[in-house]
């Protein structure tokens, strides 16, 4: 089966323009999640989406970040305006089973420069 | 919120010597994993750790969850080239709505053949 896809691979944007991730989970998969890892830090949470619905958004840095998943498929996350600490890697991971624990497999990555 | 300490930060070693790494928190979790990111790559997972005093192996990788659920180790024996990476531990608290991951730091693995 196709893994977690991501789009674009990398992203390198002056501060204040809007950019949008993209992230294709596997196929079938209702959850998915979106984590982001700033340079020399750990890997965190941003959201959870339950097929299209915001399972949990605790993560989330501020209202500049927008995370949409229509249908219940593929999700983007936008940043609007983007600033320089939005700078890092972002990656999407999509399971079957709600505690993600069954398989949670993560994509690529999205790697956002903002300078 | 709540943080996990991954130790070491980095370390350079050996083909063929042994590894261990840990993962210690301030507050329980009810579930462990760890993960290996390869350059470019989203981490992978290595194996989870379901129960407090659980031991655990898969290959050359063993891990173990703590008795009182707030720490957890990576040993990797008889390392190879191709363990060189970043590991990273995790920990879900679980239940409810709680299925994030919180992750530590990671640990930068090299390996000199």
């Amino acid at each position: 089966e196709a893994g977690v896809t991501q789009f674009p691979s990398h992203s390198v944007i002056e501060k204040g323009q809007t950019v949008t991730l993209r992230c294709d989970p596997i196929s079938g998969h209702d959850n998915l999640y979106w984590y982001r890892r700033v340079m020399g830090k750990e890997i965190k949470f941003l959201l959870h989406f339950v097929k299209e619905s915001k399972q949990d958004e605790s993560g989330m840095p501020n209202n500049r970040f927008l995370a949409e998943r229509t249908g219940g498929t593929y999700s983007t996350l936008k940043v609007q305006p983007a600033e320089l600490e939005d700078s890092g890697v972002y990656f999407c991971a999509s399971s079957q089973d709600l505690t993600g624990l069954d398989g949670y497999t993560f994509g690529s990555g999205t790697r956002l420069t903002v300078v | 919120g709540q943080q996990l300490n991954q130790s070491p930060q980095s370390m350079f070693i050996q083909e063929g010597e042994d590894v261990s790494m840990n993962c210690t928190s301030s507050s329980i979790f009810n579930t462990w994993l760890w993960y290996k990111q390869d350059p470019g790559e989203g981490p992978v997972l290595l194996i989870a750790l379901y129960k407090a005093g659980e031991l655990t192996s898969n290959g050359r990788l063993t891990a173990q969850f703590g008795i009182t659920r707030k720490d957890s180790f990576l040993n990797i024996s008889a390392s190879i080239p191709s363990d060189v990476g970043i590991y990273f531990c995790a920990g879900q608290l679980g239940g409810g709505s709680n299925y994030k991951l919180t992750f530590g730091k990671g640990t930068l693995l090299t390996v000199n053949p």
